[in-house]
């Protein structure tokens, strides 16, 4: 089935630092690609998503390339403020479409 | 605008002990889904549905149950609950069919420990 594999952390970072979080997809044909986001005490969110390969997701800094070459999906920013300090989620649909799969999940944590 | 709600936030229960988590939605979603979250294993689907009176089982599915009698509302229930189940629990809800055409809608969780 459909999956997804990204990088362990925790990720520590300095403020203003470039951020990079890997995200690898195993998938039929080319689902949507999803990043979530889960500040602390909360609930997941959307940060952004690619609907089709090559499309850039973009929202609050942060980007994702979809690249079907590499079955990638990376996330970006290039300057980090402590209030990114979250888990960030990469997710694909499953093979039915009537769910979502999320990878293990990424804790970034930026200090001032 | 309350959009999913989840009770309780936070509750312990000793080993053998059944108890219902609700979630309840006030966007119209026909979707709606539960997820355990593990530390180092991300979010894991236990049980959706597809609309009222619908109910599917996810990837890990054993020990619960689910109920959708009302489209609104999501129950999701232990009945004799184990250690291996203490997570926190995620609600979500969507109108197309696991959010794969716009985005999920998640709750605040809930926090179970079971002694």
């Amino acid at each position: 089935g459909n999956s997804v594999t990204q990088m362990e952390g925790p990720v520590t970072l300095s403020e203003e630092a470039f951020l990079t979080i890997n995200c690898t997809y195993t998938a039929t044909g080319y689902p949507s690609l999803f990043w979530y986001v889960q500040y602390p005490g909360e609930g997941l969110q959307l940060l952004l998503k690619a609907t089709k390969a090559d499309d850039k997701g973009s929202n609050k800094g942060f980007e994702a390339t979809y690249r079907k070459e590499t079955t990638s999906f990376h996330l970006e920013k290039g300057s980090v403020q402590v209030s990114d300090s979250a888990v960030y989620f990469c997710a694909l649909p499953g093979l039915a479409g009537n769910k979502l799969t999320f990878g293990g999940g990424t804790r970034v944590l930026v200090k001032p | 605008n309350a959009g999913v709600t989840q009770t309780p936030k936070f509750r312990v229960l000793k080993t053998g002990q059944s108890m219902t988590l609700l979630c309840a939605q006030d966007m119209n979603h026909e979707y709606m889904y539960w997820y355990r979250q593990d530390p180092g294993m991300g979010l894991r689907l236990i049980h959706y549905s597809v609309g009222e009176g619908t109910t599917a089982k996810g990837e890990v599915p054993d020990g619960y149950n689910v109920s959708r009698l009302k489209k609104q509302n999501f129950l999701l229930g232990l009945e004799s609950a184990a250690p291996s189940q203490t997570s926190v629990y995620f609600c979500a809800s969507s109108y197309s069919p696991g959010g794969t055409n716009e985005k999920l809608f998640f709750g605040s969780g809930t926090q179970l420990s079971v002694l």
